[in-house]
């Protein structure tokens, strides 16, 4: 079964950081870009950052373009964000998503993990 | 940035209404538009892709169509189970951009 979940999200302070890991199952990690996308409590999707399959181009939304690292480890069959200078603004559930197209960087996402949430409070 | 404009942000339909929403890019994104449906406390699903493809296990009720820059999500007839939150995104350029969804809720 084609699967991603999520880990590593939690309380954090203002200015603090927090690191989210996607497992991937089901498919072969390599082959697909990934991204990760957000949404902030009652509102909308949000695209975050994304990955090419190789790892050697990276993507990332102006709000937290400098402030964090997308990365991926295909040995491990796992993405990753490093949010660093984090802000109250930044809390939301952080979903991993698939690009649809293999080999494709910028495509729609079919397959979604469950979520992890952030939560930036002092 | 491309800004994706949805429209109704809200709807109440009856089971068996047919439901259309509205997308419009600030610009031209070639087809370049998927839709997403979301239920609350899950994660979204893809519907259709390319503007009118649509996924594998998605009902035929669901079809998109549209060009250039306005696109369009319909449910020939609405069923029980499509009371959810609908988004659109384009895919064409990057920052990758999102609708601010369309909440179909029950008449």
């Amino acid at each position: 079964e084609v699967q991603l979940l999520e880990s590593g999200g939690g309380l954090v302070q203002p200015g603090g950081s927090l690191r989210l890991s996607c497992a991937a199952s089901g498919f072969t990690f390599s082959s697909y870009a990934m991204s990760w996308v957000r949404q902030a409590p009652g509102k909308g999707l949000e695209w975050v950052s994304a990955i090419s399959g190789s790892g050697g181009s990276t993507y990332y939304a102006d709000s937290v373009k400098g402030r964090f690292t997308i990365s991926r480890d295909n040995s491990k069959n796992t993405l990753y964000l490093l949010m660093n200078s984090l802000r109250a603004e930044d809390t939301a559930v952080y979903y991993c998503a698939r690009t649809f197209i293999v080999g494709a960087t910028l495509d729609a996402f079919d397959i979604w993990g469950q979520g992890t949430m952030v939560t930036v409070s002092s | 940035d491309i800004q994706m404009t949805q429209s109704p942000s809200s709807l109440s339909a009856s089971v068996g209404d047919r439901v259309t929403i509205t997308c419009r890019a600030s610009q031209g994104i070639s087809s370049s538009l998927a839709w997403y449906q979301q239920k609350p406390g899950k994660a979204p699903k893809l519907l259709l892709y390319a503007a009118s493809r649509l996924e594998s296990g998605v009902p035929s009720r669901f079809s998109g169509s549209g060009s250039g820059t306005d696109y369009t999500l319909t449910i020939s007839s609405l069923q029980p189970e499509d009371f959810a939150t609908y988004y659109c995104q384009q895919y064409y350029s990057t920052p990758l951009t999102f609708g601010g969804g369309t909440k179909v809720e029950i008449k």
